[in-house]
């Protein structure tokens, strides 16, 4: 696609139930990147793929938030029984290569957790 | 420990004036990337500029350029003649590990609000 497209992009879920977040890349990027966004605040990493592998897990905030990436392609980021402290803005981002080049983002999913 | 600081929360300027925001970082990887983004009122990140620890020069990129001061660790965006559309929140991000070993993690700042009046 001509961008990175993340579905859906707005989710209102019950506390308790699980929700899949969507990241499709820009095609060919093999760098992928998840971020949190709450209310007036900045980024918060979470996760990092670089083709179908994760290097760095390091900031998915506990067990409960798991990512994968499959055929070096779209990303799913699953949170199970989701808390009110999970609502934010996730945005996902893609790069052609990891390093130095520009991180192109989604226009983010909307996660509200009633 | 907090890596990307931006300590102006909100700033002003008048319209086609220069305005300087600040970030410093602080990191011990001598291969690192320096980073600017916009983020409208619509939501989307719009990336402006980059600056590669190695880079001999100041990055620019039309009106924006980097002001970075290797030894100081800040890289300051100077945006020049604004404009009502320059008025977005503004982050400065790195990403440490471009030598290869690291994970390429890309941690932003709390960011800079910008206001611009006519």
């Amino acid at each position: 696609g001509a961008g990175v497209s993340q579905s859906p992009s707005n989710k209102v879920t019950e506390k308790g139930k699980d929700v899949e977040l969507r990241c499709d890349p820009i095609s060919g990027h093999t760098a992928l990147y998840w971020y949190r966004q709450s209310l007036g605040q900045g980024l918060e990493f979470l996760i990092y793929f670089q083709g179908n592998s994760a290097p760095d897990k390091s900031g998915l905030p506990s067990d409960r938030f798991s990512a994968e990436r499959t055929g070096g392609s779209v990303s799913t980021l699953t949170i199970q029984r989701t808390q009110q402290e999970d609502s934010a803005v996730y945005l996902c981002a893609s790069s052609l290569q990891p390093g130095n080049t520009e991180a192109f983002f989604g226009q983010g999913t909307r996660l509200t957790v009633v | 420990a907090q890596k990307i600081t931006q300590t102006q929360p909100g700033m002003f300027v008048q319209e086609k004036e220069a305005v300087t925001l600040d970030c410093t970082y602080d990191t011990s990887d001598p291969s690192y990337g320096l980073f600017w983004y916009k983020q409208p009122s619509s939501g989307e990140m719009i990336f402006l500029i980059y600056q590669g620890s190695y880079d001999q020069q100041n990055a620019t990129e039309g009106r924006y350029s980097l002001n970075f001061q290797k030894a100081r660790k800040s890289a300051n965006l100077v945006i020049s003649a604004s404009q009502l559309g320059d008025s977005a929140m503004y982050f400065c991000a790195m990403r440490e590990g471009l030598g290869g070993t690291g994970g390429f993690k890309t941690i932003f700042g709390a960011g800079t609000r910008l206001f611009v009046k006519a």
